[in-house]
């Protein structure tokens, strides 16, 4: 049950787009289309913000999109805004139903 | 609408037991997967324990295995964590989450605002 690898930081500009990487392994991400995205401001419970790799939960604005290829996940945000500034994980399903988190990445918006 | 209330966290000695409760409210409760997932201080996210909506079985991260147990009272809508030999690197807070749709999917779509347990000599 290792983590899975996120940077620890992105940055960005408002308006602009970032691409957030979460990498596994194929008993995790690369096995199974169960990988979600969760967002967190500091001193707040996280936010589920996709689902099953690429499904946008009613309310989570449309600028917010996910990926998956082999073994890596990929959130990407598009048009930047403020209050996008957030630490962001990810989270997949694991062998015998058990779920591994990424370490976290925090995005700036600049 | 979906409430997530967690409470029983505290500060406790290295070896010593502590049962968090998380009380649900605004929705069937009977009919969704719940989890336990915790974040230590300035740490990630960790997911801890999951129990199925019948509590028919329970699935712990190798971190806890043998040492915590994840339950769940229907009739009370209220689901539970025993932590017994708690050991200080268990110091974090601990969130509940629901559990959206089949269970191997992992969507956690409500969390509650989370209980911090200190574990410190």
């Amino acid at each position: 049950q290792s983590a899975l690898t996120q940077p620890r930081s992105v940055s960005g500009s408002p308006g602009q787009s970032v691409t957030i990487s979460c990498t596994g392994t194929s008993s995790d991400v690369g096995g199974y289309n169960y990988v979600s995205w969760y967002q967190q401001h500091p001193g707040k419970a996280p936010k589920l913000m996709i689902s099953d790799v690429t499904k946008r939960p009613s309310g989570v604005p449309d600028r917010f999109s996910g990926s998956k290829s082999g073994n890596t996940a990929s959130l990407t945000i598009s048009g930047l805004q403020a209050e996008d500034e957030a630490d962001y994980y990810c989270c997949s399903y694991a062998v015998s139903y058990t779920w591994v988190f990424g370490g976290g990445t925090k995005l700036t918006v600049l | 609408q979906v409430q997530l209330v967690e409470s029983g966290g505290g500060v406790v000695q290295p070896g010593t037991s502590l049962r968090l409760s998380c009380a649900a409210s605004g929705f069937t409760f009977r009919t969704y997967v719940m989890h336990w997932v915790r974040q230590g201080p300035g740490k990630g996210l960790e997911w801890v324990a999951g129990i199925p909506y019948d509590g028919s079985n329970e699935y712990y991260a190798d971190s806890v295995k043998g040492r915590f147990t994840i339950s769940r009272d229907n009739s009370k809508n209220t689901l539970y964590l025993q932590m017994n030999s708690l050991r200080t690197e268990d110091t974090a807070v601990y969130y509940c989450a629901r559990g959206t749709g089949a269970m191997v999917r992992g969507v956690l779509d409500y969390w509650g605002q989370g209980a911090l347990v200190t574990v410190s000599s």
